[in-house]
């Protein structure tokens, strides 16, 4: 089975430039995560969605960050404008909605702002 | 609020040794759900177990095993006989019932280093 897919895997841009990263969750999961990883802060929700409606975003960091879930395979991270201090790893996760559902990770897409 | 610590940030072992990882919790729900992750070089996350707080048996699984203390709000993991592929990052995460959805809290991981 697929495993949840994210692109790309690397992004370099420049700061003020606009940037979508991509996730298709596994198929029949229903809650879908994004999370950012950094050195400094670790592992923080950004935002999740259950059956393509955004529940909780209360980790997105600033108006600069949104989110869309269209449908219940895709979804898009976006940042615009970019700032060097976005530089991480974005992981999305797709989960059952089930309480003792493990969330399943992508292998994450990490950005680098210059 | 939940909170999820692990102390060591760093563990280095040689090969065959055993180490135990610590991961105390807080939260104020009586049902809650417990998950170890492990991030090898590659970056994925791997999920290892989870665990709901009713049930404090331990577990193990070859190599591994986790042992629950509610009493003391531990959800430690241990590795048997380490290898040099265990070398990763591990996170502890909770998750609580009454929150809405499956969402994790994570501690801030603690890095295994097993030398040869």
């Amino acid at each position: 089975d697929a495993g949840v897919i994210q692109s790309p895997r690397h992004e370099v841009t420049e700061m003020g430039q606009e940037v979508t990263l991509r996730c298709k969750p596994i198929s029949g999961h229903n809650s879908l995560f994004w999370y950012r990883q950094t050195m400094m802060r670790g592992l923080e929700l950004l935002i999740y969605f259950n059956n393509n409606v955004p529940i909780d975003d209360s980790g997105m960091p600033e108006d600069r960050f949104s989110a869309k879930m269209p449908n219940a395979s895709f979804s898009t991270l976006k940042i615009q404008p970019s700032e060097p201090r976005d530089s991480a790893v974005y992981f999305c996760a797709s989960s059952l909605t089930a309480e003792n559902s493990p969330l399943h990770f992508g292998n994450g897409t990490r950005l680098t702002v210059t | 609020a939940q909170k999820v610590t692990q102390a060591q940030t760093e563990i280095s072992v040689v090969e065959k040794e055993d180490v135990t990882l610590d991961c105390v919790y807080e939260t104020r729900d009586t049902t809650y759900y417990l998950f170890w992750y492990k991030q090898p070089p590659s970056g994925e996350l791997v999920f290892l177990i989870r665990r709901n707080s009713f049930d404090e048996q331990n577990e193990i699984s070859g190599r591994y095993s986790w042992n629950f203390q509610k009493s003391t709000s531990s959800f430690n993991f241990t590795i048997t006989a380490s290898q040099v592929v265990d070398s990763a990052v591990y996170f502890c995460a909770l998750s609580e019932a009454e929150a809405a959805g499956n969402k994790l809290t994570f501690g801030g991981g603690t890095r295994v280093l097993v030398k040869p």
